[in-house]
């Protein structure tokens, strides 16, 4: 069976503060990709990020970063010197070589001036 | 690229009516989901197309969900009976194939009274 578990909840930070956020996934598909969405108060689901299972290499995009380790099957995501746009729902999310996409139960950033 | 198109963006339904929910999803996308967000269950997958065929309905809640997909640029979801618990915002979500992200439509604010 597929699950995403994104342990964290709710996290309030202080502006510039660095802040992680943890996905962890279960899967017994070889092949799966891994994802991150960003979820403004707007409403719309916004992506980030894709990575496919045999890609360990950790990214950057600006204030953003993410590491994958298929060792501990996590997908972690850090935002670095946090901006009060920041503050969002993140969902983690597994998709399979089917098709299949779920996500996570989300995790609620706010960002503090 | 108009992006996933959703229609309507809110609907207020009185409970025991059918409600329809319209997708257009974008052209050149072999892949189209339903997804159901509320805050008790987060996002949840109710089913999911490949060129038209219907591959997992088995987040279907029950038999008064039913989804089509006629053709390779509409699907609809609908509700009949509609009750007070399918309030929620339904997202349709179309993916080209396993190289590309799932982009989402801006919802549909369903609110059954």
């Amino acid at each position: 069976a597929q699950k995403v578990t994104q342990a964290q909840t709710e996290i309030s930070v202080v502006e510039k503060e660095d802040v992680t956020l943890d996905c962890v996934y279960e899967t017994r598909d070889t092949t799966y990709y891994l994802f991150w969405y960003k979820q403004p108060p707007s409403g719309e689901l916004v992506f980030l990020i894709r990575r496919n299972f045999f890609d360990e290499q950790n990214e950057i995009s600006g204030r953003y970063s993410w590491n994958f380790q298929k060792s501990t099957s996590s997908f972690n995501f850090t935002i670095t010197a946090s901006q009060v746009v920041d503050s969002a729902v993140y969902f983690c999310a597994l998709g399979s070589n089917t098709g299949k996409l779920i996500f996570g139960q989300g995790t609620t950033l706010q960002v503090k001036p | 690229d108009a992006g996933v198109i959703q229609s309507p963006r809110h609907e207020v339904t009185e409970m025991g009516q059918e409600v329809t929910l319209r997708c257009k999803p974008i052209s050149g996308h072999d892949y189209l989901f339903w997804y159901r967000q509320t805050m008790m269950r987060g996002l949840e997958l109710l089913i999911y197309f490949n060129n038209n065929v219907p591959i997992d309905d088995s987040g279907m809640p029950e038999d008064r969900f039913s989804a089509k997909m006629p053709n390779a640029s509409f699907s609809t979801l609908k509700i009949q009976p509609s009750e007070p618990r399918d309030s929620a915002v339904y997202f349709c979500a179309s993916r080209r194939d396993s190289l590309y992200g799932y982009t989402f439509g801006s919802g549909t604010r369903l609110t059954v009274v």
